[in-house]
């Protein structure tokens, strides 16, 4: 079973400029969801996905993130325009329900914004 | 809402040693619990989860956790640790209420030496 797939897996930016990530969930997993994982802390979540809809962007920051499940499938998440503070691993998981309990995470996307 | 703390960072132990990973979590509901792993470039992988019964719960790779609910803890251990256990351990908690919303605590590192 192939597993999440995410790219690219390194992004240097400068700031103020504009980057996509674009995850691709395990086949059949309805939930989708996305975490930004600072470097010395624990990964937060973003937004999450069931199919195509949105359960919770509640710590999105929706000024300059944006983030989209077209067909239910695969998922990209944007940045514009870049603050350093965006610097991060951004972690894509999916899960067959609603429960973190199934969740399965890909290698994540390394962000650096200079 | 809930809260992890890992209380250690770093954890460094010699080959074939024991090894114990400290968590303490906050909740004023009950909760479900995890311990995920991370290696060096890589997503995160579910090691074990206490969501409820038994509270001693048993991973993959030879890991162990007891749900203590009075002290509040979900430690993880392992017997015999190994050079491939190095990695980014990190404790998670989520409402047995809201399971979608899972909380990470900000990791251990855990660093085996020959």
């Amino acid at each position: 079973e192939a597993g999440v797939a995410q790219s690219p897996r390194y992004k240097i930016i400068e700031k103020r400029q504009s980057v996509a990530f674009w995850c691709n969930p395990i086949s059949g997993h309805a939930t989708l969801y996305w975490y930004q994982q600072i470097l010395g802390q624990g990964p937060k979540l973003l937004i999450q996905f069931q199919n195509n809809g949105v359960v919770d962007d509640s710590q999105l920051p929706k000024d300059r993130f944006s983030a989209e499940r077209l067909k239910g499938v695969d998922s990209t998440l944007k940045i514009q325009p870049a603050k350093l503070e965006d610097s991060a691993v951004y972690l894509c998981a999916s899960s067959t329900d609603s429960t973190h309990t199934e969740a399965f995470f890909g290698q994540g996307t390394r962000l650096t914004v200079v | 809402a809930q809260s992890v703390t890992q209380l250690d960072s770093q954890v460094p132990v010699f080959e074939e040693a024991p090894v114990e990973l400290r968590c303490n979590y906050s909740s004023s509901v009950s909760v479900y619990l995890f311990w995920y792993v991370q290696y060096p470039n890589q997503g995160l992988q579910l090691l074990l989860k206490y969501l409820s019964g038994s509270t001693l719960v048993k991973g993959i790779n030879g890991f162990e956790a007891e749900f203590n609910k009075s002290q509040t803890s979900f430690h993880l251990r392992k017997p015999s640790v190994h050079i491939s256990d190095t990695a980014e351990y990190f404790c998670a908690v989520s409402s047995s209420y809201n399971t979608d919303k899972l909380i990470f605590g900000t990791g251990t590192r855990l660093q085996v030496f020959p």
